[in-house]
């Protein structure tokens, strides 16, 4: 069965230090992997996608597919990078997506 | 802003009553999903429509109903069998199922409330 989990529901880091927001999944096939944020009274949204190998706002995430892993990374966090953040996945012919339970990030000043 | 609008923000709902929840795109995407948010557990699918006049179960559908009779429109009804309404709920929607990397864009959210 699809599943995804991250292991942290609260991750609270100072101002200028290294983030890792961790994500593991379990899925038979070859799965697509996203990681969505919320900011504060503003909607869920796309953050990144594996496929894309991107970074954005300094974060990136590299799919490990030997650990089943797609950890969310950020080398110095901002106060405004504190959020919600769903790790996500789909199938890879887009069959549902299913979201882990969510890291609340929070960036001390 | 356009893209996903879900109305209205928040809802009371009676013992015994139905409720529907609005969610309308103008992104012209075929595909449409409703979620339920629980504190601790994330997004669970509740129904979702690759297209219009079909539908499909989610993982928590019972005690829940939707039509997709246009391609802009997936309104959801909570109907009095589900034993535990309250909760945030999020329509998105995508590009067609098919097309397995693109994202899904969410609305604002309802949230329920039973008096």
């Amino acid at each position: 069965a699809q599943r995804v989990t991250q292991p942290e529901k609260l991750l609270s880091v100072f101002k200028g230090a290294p983030v890792e927001l961790k994500c593991n999944y379990s899925y038979s096939g070859s799965p697509e992997l996203f990681w969505y944020v919320q900011y504060s009274r503003q909607r869920l949204q796309l953050l990144l996608r594996h496929i894309s190998r991107e970074s954005i706002k300094g974060f990136t995430a590299d799919l490990n597919k030997g650990e089943t892993s797609f950890h969310l990374k950020k080398p110095f966090a901002q106060e405004e990078d504190s959020a919600m953040y769903y790790c996500a996945l789909t199938g890879n012919y887009g069959q549902n997506f299913v979201f882990g339970p969510g890291t609340r990030l929070s960036v001390l000043p | 802003d356009g893209g996903i609008t879900q109305s209205p923000k928040y809802l009371f709902r009676k013992e015994g009553q139905n409720v529907t929840l609005s969610c309308e795109q103008n992104l012209n995407h075929d595909a449409m999903y409703w979620y339920r948010q629980d504190p601790g557990q994330g997004l669970r699918l509740i129904y979702y429509s690759q297209i219009v006049n079909d539908f499909q179960k989610g993982d928590i559908a019972e005690g829940y109903s939707v039509s997709r009779e246009k391609k802009e429109s997936f309104p959801l009804t909570v109907t009095s069998a589900q034993k535990n309404p309250t909760a945030f709920y999020l329509c998105a929607s995508s590009i067609a199922l098919g097309q397995s990397n693109q994202p899904q864009h969410f609305g604002d959210g309802t949230r329920l409330s039973i008096l």
